[in-house]
């Protein structure tokens, strides 16, 4: 079975400090995973995909995301906080053994503090 | 870059009445998806679709909910008698193959009063 947990649905932060937003996954063969970000009112948006090629991925926007087959994770981060990474962000794991259907996380809602 | 469109992006429809989403997925993709956000929850998934059939389907995706490709360019989802839980928003997403090339639409907000 596919899963994602997200811990955290609330994070906040200060503007230019690290975000760090958490994904662990649960998948019986090596799963895609995915970071989408959500602006109010608007579709989903691609921030950055690993499908087994280079561990750490770099995404747009300055996020990129680090797979741990180890910890079964695949946290995002960003060095540095801007105000319009204000968002939901949702983690999503796939695999073509599921029909290639997406399993997403229940979303992190990311508050930047001026 | 290819786009995955939907029309309309918001609709209203009154409980009981019948609705159908529309979708354009990217022309060269073969697997086609519905997925449903209610208000504040998760994104779930509803149904693909793959080689003019459904493949997978959600216990969400009862016989209310019906999906068709009917001119080789479009992607539909219909509900056939909305209720008021219904309402959520809805995406749409088109792949070439796997997981791979994965593409949303922006949604359709259908709103059931």
């Amino acid at each position: 079975a596919q899963s994602v947990t997200q811990l955290g649905s609330h994070v906040s932060v200060s503007e230019g400090a690290l975000v760090l937003l958490r994904c662990n996954y649960s998948s019986s063969v090596p799963p895609y995973l995915f970071w989408y970000v959500q602006y109010p009112n608007q579709g989903l948006q691609l921030l950055l995909k690993y499908t087994s090629a280079a561990t750490l991925v770099k995404g747009i926007n300055g996020f990129e995301a680090e797979f741990k087959k180890s910890e079964t994770s695949f946290h995002l981060t960003k060095p540095s906080a801007h105000m319009s990474d204000a968002a939901e962000y949702f983690c999503a794991v796939s695999h073509s053994n599921t029909g290639n259907q997406f399993y997403f996380g229940t979303g992190t809602s990311l508050t930047v503090i001026p | 870059e290819p786009e995955v469109t939907q029309t309309p992006s918001h609709q209203v429809t009154q409980m009981g009445q019948e609705v159908i989403l529309r979708c354009v997925p990217i022309s060269n993709h073969l697997y086609f998806y519905w997925y449903r956000q209610i208000l504040g929850q998760k994104v779930e998934f509803l149904v693909s679709f793959y080689n003019n059939e459904i493949s997978e389907k959600s216990e969400i995706f009862d016989d209310q909910f019906s999906v068709e490709r009917p001119d080789g360019s479009n992607f539909t989802l219909k509900i056939r008698s909305t209720k008021l839980e219904d309402s959520a928003m809805y995406f749409c997403a088109s792949s070439e193959w796997g997981g791979y090339g994965y593409t949303f639409g922006s949604g359709t907000r259908l709103t059931v009063v």
